[in-house]
């Protein structure tokens, strides 16, 4: 299967804590990208990294990839209150095109 | 403005009713998706579409249709042979073919709910 798996299902942090969410997957990707849903709302695409990146930052986001293990791991840095929603992986083949989100990690992050 | 609008935000249903919810983009994008959310879920694959006039089931296609006459424009249908229609339907697009710009852009969803 295409989808991504994320882990933990869900993280209960203080405000200022790091973070990680990690998402699996079983099929060979072009890129691997996260995205954000608060409650209730569309997803937002939070960043993307390619097959051949190891690694890359947008803000407080960190993002891995490691194909040999076919995982990816999103470190948030610094958490806000704000930071507050389920957070999706979708791995993406460019032959299927199929967009396959996992069933996410909700992160609650405390003041 | 650019941007995927999908209406109604609300809709009510009775039982045995097909209805229709609306997917409209206005970013040039090919590649076009339903999903489906229930309460505390992820998000399930009910159709997507590559290009216009051409489209291929998800993994929860059954009691849905849809149709692309035109690049803008990806309405879902669902049936009355969905059994259990109660839930939050989400529409993405993106553009297809140039590794650059592969990110989904997704609408605020349309809650249906059935009565």
């Amino acid at each position: 299967s295409q989808q991504g798996e994320e882990d933990p299902q869900a993280l209960s942090i203080q405000e200022g804590e790091n973070a990680t969410m990690n998402c699996s997957y079983k099929t060979s990707i072009n890129n691997l990208q996260w995205y954000r849903q608060n409650s209730g709302r569309g997803l937002v695409h939070l960043i993307l990294i390619r097959s051949n990146e190891r690694e890359k930052h947008s803000g407080r986001l960190r993002v891995t990839l490691d194909t040999s293990k076919k995982s990816s791991s999103l470190l948030i840095t610094a958490s806000r209150a704000a930071d507050t929603a389920s957070y999706f992986c979708a791995p993406l083949n460019y032959n299927t095109d199929k967009l396959i989100f996992g069933t996410g990690t909700r992160l609650q992050v405390f003041p | 403005d650019g941007g995927i609008t999908q209406s109604p935000k609300y809709l009510f249903r009775k039982e045995g009713q097909n209805v229709t919810l609306s997917c409209e983009q206005n970013l040039n994008h090919d590649a076009m998706y339903w999903y489906r959310q229930d309460p505390g879920q992820g998000l399930r694959l009910i159709y997507y579409s590559q290009i216009v006039n051409d489209f291929q089931k998800g993994d929860i296609a059954e009691g849905y249709s849809v149709s692309r006459e035109k690049k803008e424009s990806f309405p879902l249908t669902v049936t009355s042979a969905q059994k259990n229609p109660t839930a939050f339907y989400l529409c993405a697009s993106r553009t297809r073919g140039q590794p650059l710009n592969t990110e989904a852009f997704f609408g605020q969803g349309t809650r249906l709910t059935v009565v």
